[in-house]
């Protein structure tokens, strides 16, 4: 059983598209980080979202923690080619003091030109 | 970048061999952990340690031994590798624990297959 839902698992757009991806969970995390990771290499930070009901943006790409920190979305706005990649989200626990990263599945995500 | 390098990058080995994969940081961070992603799963934690000579389990850490006698190094061992345990594996740092979680720092990763 995932504990982090990530959905959906692949995404094939053209590019100038809107496109929304979701995490969700029944547990409440700490915070709720984004990577996106690139074909042989490790997965690099995107942003981190706290407080319940919290929005973050990065240029084109809007983060978003739901109120009760349980679920969390990345909505992309007229996506590029560039923007292609494996986005992951990551739930934070903190369990006998020490912080553990509960990971979606992914979401690989192709714009084509 | 976080200076991590994990080694070997790739390997090749036989089921019922032992197999250990090493992670290196000059970050001095406190925690580093070792993860294992495989299509459908994305990241899960096998291990990871939280001082020199502290390490606790993850979610799949059955088949998988970790040791930390430096804080600069952290060591993970297939004592008797299975074809299951093909996958590629990621070590992450992060620094001393904060409430509001700091972000992993992930090496490039090693990828191991058992045949």
């Amino acid at each position: 059983t995932q504990l982090l839902e990530q959905s959906p698992q692949f995404l094939s757009i053209q590019e100038g598209e809107n496109l929304t991806v979701y995490c969700n969970s029944s547990s409440v995390f700490s915070s709720l980080q984004w990577y996106r990771q690139e074909p042989g290499e490790g997965p690099v930070l995107l942003v981190t979202v706290v407080t319940g009901g919290e929005v973050k943006k990065l240029k084109r790409l809007t983060f978003q923690f739901g109120d009760a920190r349980k679920d969390s979305s990345l909505h992309i706005t007229a996506a590029q080619t560039g923007d292609t990649g494996l986005y992951l989200c990551a739930g934070a626990l903190i369990i006998q003091g020490a912080q553990k990263l509960v990971f979606g599945q992914g979401t690989r995500l192709t714009i084509n030109p | 970048d976080a200076g991590i390098t994990q080694s070997p990058r790739h390997k090749v080995t036989e089921t019922g061999t032992p197999v250990t994969l090493r992670c290196h940081q000059t970050e001095n961070h406190r925690y580093m952990y070792w993860y294992r992603q495989d299509p459908g799963h994305g990241l899960r934690l096998i291990h990871y340690s939280y001082g020199v000579k502290d390490t606790d389990k993850g979610e799949v850490s059955d088949g998988y031994s970790v040791s930390r006698s430096k804080t600069e190094d952290f060591l993970l061992t297939l004592e008797s590798a299975t074809s299951s345990q093909t996958s590629v594996y990621f070590c992450a740092i992060s620094p001393n624990f904060d409430r509001y979680n700091q972000p992993q720092h992930f090496g490039d990763g090693t990828r191991l297959s058992i045949l």
